[in-house]
């Protein structure tokens, strides 16, 4: 079973739709969190770190479940610059060492 | 805050020559970087993490002695492609953080294509 694991995708929505993505994570230890959004032949881009009480950040809510091991992004109002790959980011801690594990990544469209 | 360079942003090499790449965190003092590799469509993966000062960690898989990386200072991480080959063309991808469990923060890349 992979570390970090999201729906690939594509999702593929119309402008002004909601989108919610889901990623799961298999250390019960896991530190932090945060999504990052690439662009096609871009590097990773952070969009937001994700906190126990949820966070938002304009049209993104990012949420929290420790108990049931998984982090969520809600977009809102999606726009046509959203269309992206999201990336589930876990940072856990091993021993005297934190590794940085990232999702595959989920590819989201808008069409107009 | 929190700048990372990278240079260069493409490379075209003939095979069999070596590839330095630099990464460079512009606006704070990075305790680790880390390098990745993306090939087309696919995730990135990581290859090795470097703290300042240090041997590198690489990912199992990853040839030590072919992808050699120096973090000489708390700004700079270098990962040279020593006798590069075609399979090496990839999408080459730093990363820097500060101490703790923070967030990575990404270099644009470098393209590689060996022909």
């Amino acid at each position: 079973r992979k570390e970090v694991e999201q729906d690939p995708g594509p999702f593929n929505v119309p402008e002004g739709a909601t989108v919610a993505f889901n990623c799961t994570y298999s250390n019960s230890a896991s530190q932090s969190f945060f999504w990052y959004r690439q662009d096609c032949r871009k590097e990773p881009k952070l969009l937001m770190s994700v906190y126990s009480s949820g966070n938002e950040d304009g049209r993104f809510t990012a949420q929290l479940n420790r108990a049931s091991q998984y982090i969520s992004l809600l977009i809102r109002d999606s726009k046509l610059s959203d269309s992206a790959t999201y990336l589930c980011v876990v940072n856990n801690r091993y021993s005297s060492a934190s590794k940085i594990i990232f999702g595959s990544g989920t590819r989201l469209s808008i069409r107009p | 805050g929190a700048v990372v360079s990278q240079h260069p942003s493409r490379v075209i090499c003939k095979s069999g020559t070596s590839v330095k790449i630099e990464c460079r965190s512009l606006d704070f003092q990075a305790t680790t970087m880390f390098w990745y590799r993306q090939f087309p469509k696919q995730s990135l993966m990581l290859m090795a993490t470097s703290n300042e000062g240090s041997k590198a960690t690489y990912e199992q898989g990853v040839e030590k002695d072919k992808f050699l990386i120096n973090h000489a200072s708390l700004t700079l991480s270098t990962l040279t492609v020593t006798s590069a080959h075609p399979e090496d063309s990839s999408f080459y991808i730093c990363s820097a953080s500060r101490a703790g469990p923070g967030a990575q923060y990404f270099g644009p890349g470098t393209r590689l294509t060996v022909l």
